[in-house]
């Protein structure tokens, strides 16, 4: 099975960095993707990691340790905008598990 | 190109009553999936399709959820007869599937539903 594990809750100041992280516990492991989610809205895409290492996109980068079953998201120039849900997602073949979520509150 | 569909938005039904709630994938995705959303469980995975066949709905709660998806276009989640329990906001979502996509998941805005 999957298991996922996320922390419930971060909270960060304006301009900061904030890493958020992601276990896992899953056989079959294809990829790992990571999903923005602002309240009352759908989940949106933001990174997707298959190789070890850290994939860079802007203010957000993602990582990845497959054999360590580990992943986090890094939040860079923290913005008002970034408070929502973080969600990690594994993937299995064409099945998509999401984790918990961890919701991010950026204070000014 | 517009995003996945789904309708209705909002539904506010009775205990007993059959929900019916809808779901158009983006054209020319091979994938799509239900998912059931609450504070309590998170994003739970109920079913998923791949070109219209059910691969996996071993996350259907009970007898009562039921889906289909007859054509590439269009899907449903039916639950007969709801429950209070049953109060969560649905989504949908299509991908496609196949190198060199990474097959990102696309979220359709969900519907609530609240069975009173």
């Amino acid at each position: 099975g999957q298991n996922i594990d996320q922390p419930t809750e971060m909270t960060a100041t304006e301009g900061a960095i904030v890493q958020i992280n992601c276990t896992y516990q899953t056989s079959g492991f294809n990829g790992l993707f990571w999903y923005q989610q602002h309240a009352g809205e759908a989940p949106t895409f933001l990174s997707y990691n298959v190789l070890d290492g850290l994939e860079e996109k802007g203010r957000f980068s993602s990582f990845l340790s497959r054999s360590k079953g580990y992943s986090y998201l890094l939040l860079k120039e923290l913005q008002m905008k970034d408070s929502a849900s973080y969600l990690c997602a594994v993937t299995k073949g064409q099945n998509f598990v999401f984790g918990p979520g961890t919701r991010l509150s950026v204070l000014p | 190109d517009a995003g996945v569909i789904q309708s209705p938005r909002h539904e506010v039904t009775e205990m007993g009553q059959e929900v019916t709630l809808r779901c158009k994938p983006i054209s020319g995705h091979n994938s799509l999936f239900w998912y059931r959303q609450t504070m309590m469980r998170g994003l739970e995975l109920l079913i998923y399709f791949n070109n219209n066949v059910p691969i996996d709905d071993s996350g259907m709660p009970e007898d009562r959820f039921s889906a289909k998806m007859p054509n590439a276009s269009f899907s449903t989640l039916k639950i007969q007869p709801s429950e209070p329990r049953d109060s969560a906001v649905y989504f949908c979502a299509s991908s496609l599937r196949g190198a060199p996509n990474t097959g990102e998941l696309f979220f359709g805005e969900g519907s609530r539903l609240t069975v009173l």
